[in-house]
């Protein structure tokens, strides 16, 4: 289902606990995103990565941090979680920069922050 | 940096008549605009996309218009149906590429 899979689909954690999520291609692609989907936000890119290793902040970073060790995982850590950070992540891959190539999305994770 | 506006925020049409979403862009160096339809609960997927050698591209009822002079894009849907229901976005690169979404649109179709 379009080579890309996101894990857990759904978390319940508690105010001040760490959530890592997981974001898993099968397509080889060298770029992968982060973004949260809140309403009245549209979709908010938090992290990127351009290579293994190579990753880099978005528009709202901040009390996120990402990984990416090997080509095909994205990890999105949430370092002490929020109540803010109750959203809708999406991951999303792309073959090339967004000039050329729309991305390709993730099912997503809905985190709620209690 | 790039930033996107998106309008209308919500959009009611009877079925078979038309709907149009308009986006703004103030990067003059953008030069890709993708649309994505986002149906309740599912992942945004590519519906369009437009490069900036050319006005418009049309896809059956589908279309999107580019008039980089005023830096806007608009997605036009023709003879709506129910299943046309979902949220609308609209895209365009930074200058690092990566891509800045508008706000979104909810579309209903009213049967």
């Amino acid at each position: 289902d379009a080579g890309i899979t996101q894990s857990p689909r759904h978390k319940v954690t508690e105010t001040g606990t760490p959530v890592t999520l997981r974001c898993h291609q099968t397509e080889n692609h060298r770029y992968m995103y982060w973004y949260r989907q809140d309403p009245g936000h549209g979709l908010r890119l938090i992290h990127y990565s351009y290579g293994v290793k190579d990753t880099d902040k978005g528009e709202v970073s901040d009390g996120y941090s990402v990984s990416r060790s090997k080509t095909e995982d994205f990890l999105l850590t949430l370092e002490s979680a929020t109540s803010s950070q109750t959203s809708v992540y999406f991951c999303a891959i792309s073959e090339s920069t967004g000039y050329n190539y729309g991305y390709t999305f993730g099912s997503g994770t809905r985190l709620t922050v209690v | 940096g790039e930033n996107v506006e998106q309008h209308p925020s919500t959009l009611s049409v009877q079925e078979g008549d038309s709907a149009v979403i308009k986006c703004t862009y103030s990067d003059s160096a953008s030069n890709y605009f993708p649309w994505y339809k986002q149906e309740l609960g599912k992942r945004p997927q590519l519906i369009i996309d437009i490069r900036s050698n050319v006005g418009e591209k049309k896809d059956q009822r589908i279309a999107v218009t580019l008039n980089k002079t005023a830096k806007h894009f608009s997605l036009h849907i023709t003879e709506t149906q129910p299943e046309d229901s979902a949220v609308y976005f609209c895209a365009a690169p930074d200058s690092s590429y990566k891509l800045i979404f508008g706000s979104g649109t909810r579309l209903l179709v009213r049967p």
